[in-house]
């Protein structure tokens, strides 16, 4: 299975100011079809999961522009341009290129 | 698109309890489908998913054996029959589309206690 770790654990930020979260694959995402299977999900307090990006660097409709990802192979990144208040909530990574699906452990984003 | 899960309870260990997921808004026959659970104050693991045809199914290893994923495309409704339930099954599970976990339902909560 490949293992996705993601740091921090946990990321007090000042409002307006930028976020980041990394995640790292045990092995390279990148599948036979030359698409890299990499999502980044967001969920506020007491809410189901929602999606942010897809396919690494696609972001989902409605999402903010302040909100992007990027990376490839094995290390991956999603940045926060400025924070709102709005954003609080567990971050998670996951891999769709291999079977199972797995997650990272998740990011706690918080206002300081 | 809309997911609406369905078929909450709280069952013993060793019993069994049957999930559904009614899809509307999308053309469900075309999509890969997923069930995701989450335990109380846990993070998101991934349980099943199933073809878009309904002719394969994947499980994660704790699951297999006891859990079965399958789809009524006429109904466009997706299920998860879970037998020899054990309480680390306690979780809220989400009805998910697509593999990169697109849309998803609000979730229900499956609680295993005696």
């Amino acid at each position: 299975d490949i293992v996705m770790t993601q740091t921090p654990l946990s990321s007090p930020v000042t409002l307006g100011q930028p976020a980041s979260i990394s995640c790292r694959s045990s092995q390279s995402l990148v599948h036979s079809d030359g698409n890299t299977y990499l999502t980044w999900l967001q969920q506020r307090p007491g809410q189901p999961p929602r999606l942010l990006i897809y396919y690494t660097s696609k972001r989902f409709s409605g999402v903010p522009e302040r909100f992007s990802g990027s990376g490839a192979g094995t290390d991956f990144t999603l940045k926060i341009s400025r924070v709102e208040a709005e954003d609080v909530g567990v971050y998670y990574c996951m891999q769709a290129t291999q079977f199972p699906l797995t997650f990272g452990g998740g990011t706690r984003v918080e206002i300081k | 698109v809309q997911l609406v899960e369905s078929g909450e309870g709280l069952v013993q260990p060793g019993g069994s309890l049957r999930l559904s997921c009614a899809a509307s808004g999308f053309t469900f026959s075309s999509y890969w489908m997923n069930w995701v659970r989450q335990a109380p104050g846990k993070g998101l693991e991934w349980v099943a998913n199933i073809k878009p045809d309904g002719g394969k199914e994947y499980y994660v290893d704790s699951v297999k054996g006891r859990f079965t994923i399958t789809r009524d495309n006429a109904k466009n409704s997706l299920y998860l029959q879970m037998n020899s339930l054990r309480a680390e099954d306690t979780a809220v599970y989400y009805c998910v589309r697509e593999n990169s976990l697109i849309y998803w339902g609000q979730g229900i909560l499956v609680t295993v206690s005696s």
